[in-house]
């Protein structure tokens, strides 16, 4: 079974301040993860994803994410927050079963606010 | 490419009708999946197809939902009867191979309500 657990519901930072959003997950085997963000009645985008190449990974406007396996952690950073940047966020999981890496498993999401 | 598409963006339909809602993934992408977003639930899976076959549909609530894609092109996915509590946004993703990998393109989501 695979799970991710994002910490903190809702986020508040004020623009030009850094972002950290958390995340934990937890697979049975070696996941690939990623992050997606929701702007306001909008689809889902991918930022990011990890997939077993190199542990620091860089996505789009800025936003990277740190794999660390002995903390089973993927928290999502970004040094300077933007006000484009206010929206959800979710961490995802996938890869935790036999039958290959077809299904994501979404946290529950973080919402991000950013104070001008 | 434009993406997926979903259709209609918005429904608005009485309890005990039927509800077709309709999604074009990417050219070439051979797998689809069918999401459901509520305040209370997240975002869950219904149900994935892998080159027009469904692959799991355990995510299904029960027998008043189907999907189906008839060809690589096209799905849809069926309420009937409809119930208040099936209002939700449901998302359509398209992704090119079955490894997520890849990751998902998804579509802007049909936002359903029954009255």
């Amino acid at each position: 079974a695979q799970s991710v657990t994002q910490l903190d519901s809702h986020v508040s930072v004020s623009e030009g301040t850094p972002v950290l959003l958390r995340c934990n997950y937890s697979s049975s085997y070696s996941p690939s993860l990623f992050w997606y963000v929701q702007h306001p009645n909008k689809g889902l985008q991918l930022l990011l994803k990890y997939t077993s190449a190199a542990t620091l990974v860089k996505g789009i406007n800025g936003f990277e994410a740190e794999f660390k396996k002995s903390e089973t952690s993927f928290h999502l950073t970004k040094p300077s927050a933007h006000m484009s940047d206010a929206a959800e966020y979710f961490c995802v999981v996938s890869g935790g079963s036999n039958f290959g890496n077809e299904k994501l498993t979404f946290g529950t999401g973080t919402r991000l606010t950013i104070i001008p | 490419d434009a993406g997926v598409i979903q259709s209609p963006r918005h429904e608005v339909t009485e309890m005990g009708q039927e509800v077709t809602l309709r999604c074009k993934p990417i050219s070439g992408h051979n797998s689809l999946f069918w999401y459901r977003q509520t305040m209370m639930r997240g975002l869950e899976l219904l149900i994935y197809f892998n080159n027009n076959v469904p692959i799991d549909d355990s995510g299904m609530p029960e027998d008043r939902f189907s999907a189906k894609m008839p060809n690589a092109s096209f799905s849809t996915l069926k309420i009937q009867p409809s119930e208040p509590r099936d209002s939700a946004v449901y998302f359509c993703a398209s992704s090119p191979r079955t490894d997520t990998n890849y990751g998902y393109t998804f579509g802007s989501g049909t936002r359903l309500t029954v009255v």
